[in-house]
């Protein structure tokens, strides 16, 4: 049964900060791999799509990278900003169109 | 813009009473999914649907069930709610069957079930 990680729980940095939040998972089998960010008491809002032929995705300040063999997966925050604060979301994607989230990297970037 | 929506933001039950939360989604989606999310568990799916009048069961079904009775619709509802199902529903949508594509998530329905 396919499990998802997120480390660290909870991340606090100044602002300019280039950082790496951790996604891994337990079954390499995997279609695709998400990554969303969550606002408080909001919805989901989808950041990237990683499919498993891919080794990484860029938009904009985030790159996200994706490593099947050894069930990770990278996501890349250049030069941080107080707007960036959010919980950050990884999801492992199967075949049949079901998501398995991680319970979330909860984001606070300082000016 | 993908939009989907949800009947409610906010909502107060008591235990007992069947409950409705009802998802729209405007993409002509055929996958549409239901989740609950509560602290330190993170997002878990309840139900699934691949086309109208179809469903699947998720990870914790127990004490739901839902209703696709259209394309653009998909009901969660809670037969008779307890107080273990206060959380946050949050429904979505995806574009194709098959293979996994980006998954569109409505702003959630805070359930408290007194």
């Amino acid at each position: 049964k396919q499990e998802v990680t997120q480390i660290p729980a909870a991340l606090s940095v100044p602002e300019g900060e280039n950082l790496v939040l951790n996604c891994s998972f337990t079954d390499s089998a995997i279609y695709n791999l998400q990554w969303f960010r969550q606002d408080p008491g909001k919805g989901l809002t989808s950041l990237l799509l990683i499919q498993s032929s891919q080794r990484e995705q860029t938009s904009g300040r985030l790159n996200a990278s994706l490593d099947k063999s050894s069930g990770r997966s990278t996501l890349y925050i250049a030069a941080s900003q107080p707007g960036d604060s959010a919980t950050y979301l990884c999801a492992a994607g199967g075949d049949t169109d079901k998501l398995i989230f991680g319970t979330g990297t909860r984001l606070q970037v300082f000016p | 813009d993908v939009k989907v929506t949800q009947s409610s933001r906010y909502l107060v039950k008591r235990t007992g009473e069947k409950v409705f939360l009802e998802c729209v989604q405007d993409m002509d989606h055929e996958n549409m999914f239901w989740y609950r999310q509560d602290p330190g568990l993170g997002l878990r799916l309840i139900y699934f649907s691949y086309d109208v009048k179809m469903k699947e069961k998720g990870d914790i079904p127990e004490g739901y069930s839902v209703s696709r009775e259209k394309k653009e619709r998909f009901s969660l509802i809670l037969e008779s709610a307890s107080t273990n199902q206060t959380s946050m529903y949050l429904c979505a949508s995806t574009g194709g069957a098959g293979r996994t594509d980006t998954q569109y998530f409505g702003p959630g329905t805070r359930l408290t079930v007194l």
